[in-house]
């Protein structure tokens, strides 16, 4: 069984630049959430995607958007990056949007 | 709406000593409930949850919490901690319906003194 992957695991941009993140699910799961975790705080939900349709959705800009693939690889972009978007990006899968998600590593992301 | 408070930022506890991390959460609706754990530049592993049944639950490495519905609570314990348990642990909430998006705390470092 593949754990959920990520990449890159580290980038720096600078403000007003775009970035994509990128998460593959474990396997047999359909379901991707994606969260934010600041420096020093909890994780914050970003949006959910399930079977390719965003499930729902946190208190985040427009600016952040998403997409998941047909293999339920998902993807995560943010445009005109602020540098209070420098955090820890985690990705977590799950079976039918069901309530146990497991984590991939994180990618950390610094804007400059 | 979900919120949860992790009491303490920090514990610090020595080696073989037991200890408690405390978390309380405010819901109007049912939730399950759950305790990761984030080691040093690491992701999150999820160490516990709380579905239903028994309100005691218990993981692989010893640590264990119980659910208590009247004190809105999920305290982690363990009784005898290793160097091995420095760690941040998140407390989180899940509504029983709808994505089941987790509301986190804001976490607890547990440092052990040798």
């Amino acid at each position: 069984e593949t754990g959920v992957t990520q990449s890159p695991t580290h980038l720096i941009k600078t403000r007003g630049q775009q970035v994509t993140l990128r998460c593959s699910s474990q396997s047999g799961h359909n379901t991707v959430s994606w969260y934010q975790q600041a420096l020093g705080q909890g994780p914050q939900f970003i949006f959910q995607y399930y079977r390719e349709e965003e499930n729902g959705r946190g208190n985040f800009p427009p600016r952040f958007s998403g997409l998941q693939f047909p293999n339920y690889s998902s993807e995560l972009n943010v445009n005109a990056l602020e540098l209070d978007d420098s955090a820890l990006y985690l990705c977590a899968s799950s079976l039918d949007s069901g309530e146990t998600q497991y984590f991939g590593p994180g990618t950390r992301l610094l804007v400059l | 709406a979900q919120s949860v408070t992790q009491l303490d930022s920090q514990v610090p506890v020595f080696e073989e000593a037991p200890v408690e991390l405390r978390c309380n959460y405010s819901s109007s609706v049912s939730v399950y409930l759950f305790w990761y754990v984030q080691y040093p530049n690491q992701g999150l592993q999820l160490l516990l949850k709380y579905l239903s049944g028994s309100t005691l639950v218990e993981s692989i490495n010893g640590f264990e919490a119980e659910f208590n519905k009247s004190q809105t609570s999920f305290h982690l314990r363990k009784p005898s901690v290793h160097i091995s348990d420095t760690a941040e642990y998140f407390c989180a909430v899940s509504p029983r319906r709808g994505n089941y998006q987790l509301i986190w705390g804001a976490g607890t470092k547990l440092i052990i003194k040798p």
